[in-house]
């Protein structure tokens, strides 16, 4: 069956360290991969979106890789700060292009003072 | 300002009373999409459109309708509302044709049916 996982346990990281968040997919075969940004309560944010022959993206703290021989995809944020305490949502886009986005079920990280 | 508009915000009803959600768009998107976010589900998508008059099925179409009669509306209808319809629903619309392809999502509807 197709499955998109993201770890459902909170992922707790004190101030200033790396976050890295991990989501792994089977029996997808993604054009393009997307990272999601949402705070309790709103609706999802876009952050990035990298394509199925990239392997790294990068926007200011952020960085995604893609491994489409692993299916996984890593997404870091650098010198993490409390305001980046939020559920991040890998979404996966499949089938016929991108009208049809299958989104993980999100983890959530907490970055403490 | 750039953005998706759903009304209500919050909606409190009874089975079988027949609701509307609204959502629009003020940047032009010729697509559209209806999510619904579960807990441990996550969001899932209900229908989309590729345009006006466009409409398809998302994965979990079941007791829900759409119409798309003008590029900037995407109004998802309940007919005949269940409790297994509470759930907290998310409209969302995107650039075609520029090779950007992230979604830009509404504030979100809470929806209670009892």
């Amino acid at each position: 069956s197709q499955k998109i996982e993201q770890n459902s346990e909170a992922l707790n990281i004190q101030e200033g360290k790396t976050a890295t968040l991990t989501c792994n997919y089977t029996n997808y075969s993604p054009a393009y991969l997307q990272w999601y940004r949402q705070d309790p309560g709103r609706g999802p944010v876009f952050l990035l979106l990298i394509r199925e022959n990239e392997k790294e993206k990068r926007k200011e703290r952020l960085k995604v890789t893609f491994d489409t021989t692993l299916k996984q995809s890593l997404f870091h944020i650098t010198a993490s700060q409390p305001a980046d305490s939020a559920t991040y949502l890998c979404a996966l886009a499949v089938n016929t292009g991108f009208q049809k986005l299958v989104f993980g079920t999100g983890t959530r990280l907490l970055v403490s003072p | 300002e750039a953005q998706v508009t759903q009304n209500p915000r919050y909606l409190i009803t009874v089975t079988g009373k027949k609701l509307t959600v609204t959502c629009s768009q003020n940047m032009n998107h010729e697509y559209m999409s209806w999510y619904r976010q579960d807990p441990g589900l996550g969001l899932r998508q209900i229908y989309y459109s590729m345009n006006v008059e466009v409409t398809d099925k998302g994965d979990v179409p079941e007791g829900y309708k759409v119409s798309r009669k003008e590029k900037r509306n995407f109004p998802l209808i309940l007919e005949s509302p269940s409790p297994n319809q509470t759930s907290l629903y998310f409209c969302a619309s995107t650039p075609t044709g520029t090779g950007r392809y992230e979604q830009y999502f509404g504030p979100g509807t809470r929806l209670t049916v009892t």
